[in-house]
């Protein structure tokens, strides 16, 4: 079967460092993907890594390993509004997104 | 800015009655659309893939009867909930397939979301 793996909640603090990790198993790998969900929101998307190493973006910054299956969105100087669920999908051979569950990240003053 | 808008935003209706939810590309050509459930702490579930000029591939358990999507043009999109009930409340949320910008990969841009309750 396929499926992505996250944690399902992190807590840090403002102005901190967090890495929220993804592992994944799928049919075939074609992207990897990070996207932000606030509450009561929709998800926007944030990253997309497709070959090995790192991506930065500003304060986030998403990095991939094909070989180890893996990846770990990176979140910086940490803002309240950072407070928000982070979803890792991956599209697979068939060019469809498989979903992780979502890490709620929760960030404390 | 947005590039997929949905409508309405918010669903009140009776149980029993049908419940018809827009999904729009805006100032592009969406020949793919995804429906997608997502009730309360849970992730995205995709219920259907929407093609437009084509039926939609639903996914496994989602009944294609009571959810009627239909995809006449390419910039729109519609779900229909027939006969909803309580159980069928839910964020019921869009998306489209658009090129991510300097590449040759495709992502999905949501649409805000629609939050039905059935009473």
């Amino acid at each position: 079967g396929q499926n992505i793996d996250q944690p399902t909640e992190m807590t840090a603090t403002e102005g901190a460092i967090v890495q929220i990790n993804c592992t994944y198993q799928t049919s075939g790998f074609n992207g990897l993907f990070w996207y932000q969900q606030h509450a009561g929101e929709a998800p926007t998307f944030l990253s997309y890594n497709v070959l090995d190493g790192l991506e930065e973006k500003g304060r986030f910054s998403s990095f991939l390993s094909r070989s180890k299956g893996y990846s770990y969105l990176l979140l910086k100087e940490l803002q309240m509004k950072d407070s928000a669920s982070y979803l890792c999908a991956v599209m697979n051979s068939n060019y469809q997104l498989i979903w992780g569950a979502g890490t709620k990240l929760i960030i404390k003053p | 800015g947005a590039v997929v808008s949905q409508h309405p935003s918010w669903v009140i209706c009776k149980s029993g009655t049908s419940v018809k939810i827009e999904c729009r590309s805006l100032d592009f050509q969406a020949t793919t659309m995804f429906w997608y459930r997502q009730f309360p702490k849970q992730s995205l579930m995709l219920m259907a893939t929407s093609n437009e000029g084509s039926k939609a591939t639903y996914e496994q358990g989602v009944e294609k009867d009571k959810f009627l999507i239909n995809h006449a043009s390419l910039t729109l999109s519609t779900l229909t909930v027939t006969s909803a009930h309580p159980e069928d409340s839910s964020f019921y949320i869009c998306s489209a397939k658009l090129p991510l910008a300097g590449g040759p990969q495709e992502t999905q841009y949501f649409g805000p979301g629609t939050r039905l309750l059935v009473l």
